[in-house]
């Protein structure tokens, strides 16, 4: 099946733990982004990549890192999670960067 | 810079009506737009893709129209169901053609 996995599903952590939310996707795509959904401020994108090794900034890349070494994953690293990061996280894939978006299940992340 | 309303913000009807939400955008300079349904605390998923060249898409009893000059999009539900009840997001392209530039969502209750 076509998909984009996210792990974990649910993580909660304490302040200043790094973590990593890992995304695979299995559709051979291109282009790869994360977005944070905040209630009152919708989806915002945190950092895309347009193929391997080829990564930048979304509009909310403060306090996140990313990296991209092979075409099938994108990790979502938080080198010292605040509690301000707190948020339900999703991974996207698309064959092309202008192509259509098929999204992962989410990681809803609480940080204390 | 883009920024995306939906009205109405939520919307409740009996089973069988046709409805109608409504997306506008900004800016018309888009390359594409997406419609997306969100069921509660789960991930995106991919309705309709409507490519800048197109002025509407079909799929099922769903229809996506696009009009980019007045900056407007609106996705037709016909003989709407109550499995039908989410939260619907409208999602044009940023200008770069690198995210996709959310709106808040018509939150979809449909009664049987």
């Amino acid at each position: 099946e076509a998909q984009v996995t996210q792990n974990p599903r649910y993580l909660i952590t304490v302040t200043g733990k790094k973590l990593t939310v890992t995304c695979s996707q299995n559709m051979n795509h291109e282009y790869m982004s994360w977005y944070r959904q905040d209630p009152g401020l919708g989806l915002r994108q945190i950092y895309y990549s347009m193929n391997v090794e080829v990564t930048d900034k979304g509009d909310v890349p403060e306090g996140y890192k990313v990296s991209r070494k092979e075409k099938r994953n994108f990790p979502l690293i938080l080198e010292s999670p605040s509690p301000n990061q707190t948020s339900l996280y999703f991974c996207a894939s698309s064959l092309t960067w202008r192509g259509g978006y098929t999204f992962g299940s989410g990681t809803r992340l609480t940080v204390v | 810079k883009q920024e995306v309303t939906q009205i109405p913000a939520a919307l409740s009807v009996p089973e069988g009506e046709n409805l109608v939400l409504n997306c506008s955008f900004t800016d018309s300079a888009i390359y594409n737009l997406q419609w997306f349904r969100q069921d509660p605390g789960k991930g995106l998923t991919s309705l309709l893709l409507i490519q800048s060249s197109q002025r509407e898409q079909t799929s099922g009893r769903l229809n996506a129209s696009l009009d980019k000059s007045s900056g407007r999009s609106t996705l037709y539900i016909a003989a709407s169901q109550p499995g039908d009840s989410a939260t619907y997001l409208c999602a044009p392209y940023n200008q770069a053609g690198t995210a996709l530039i959310f709106g808040k969502g018509t939150t979809l209750s449909v009664s049987s």
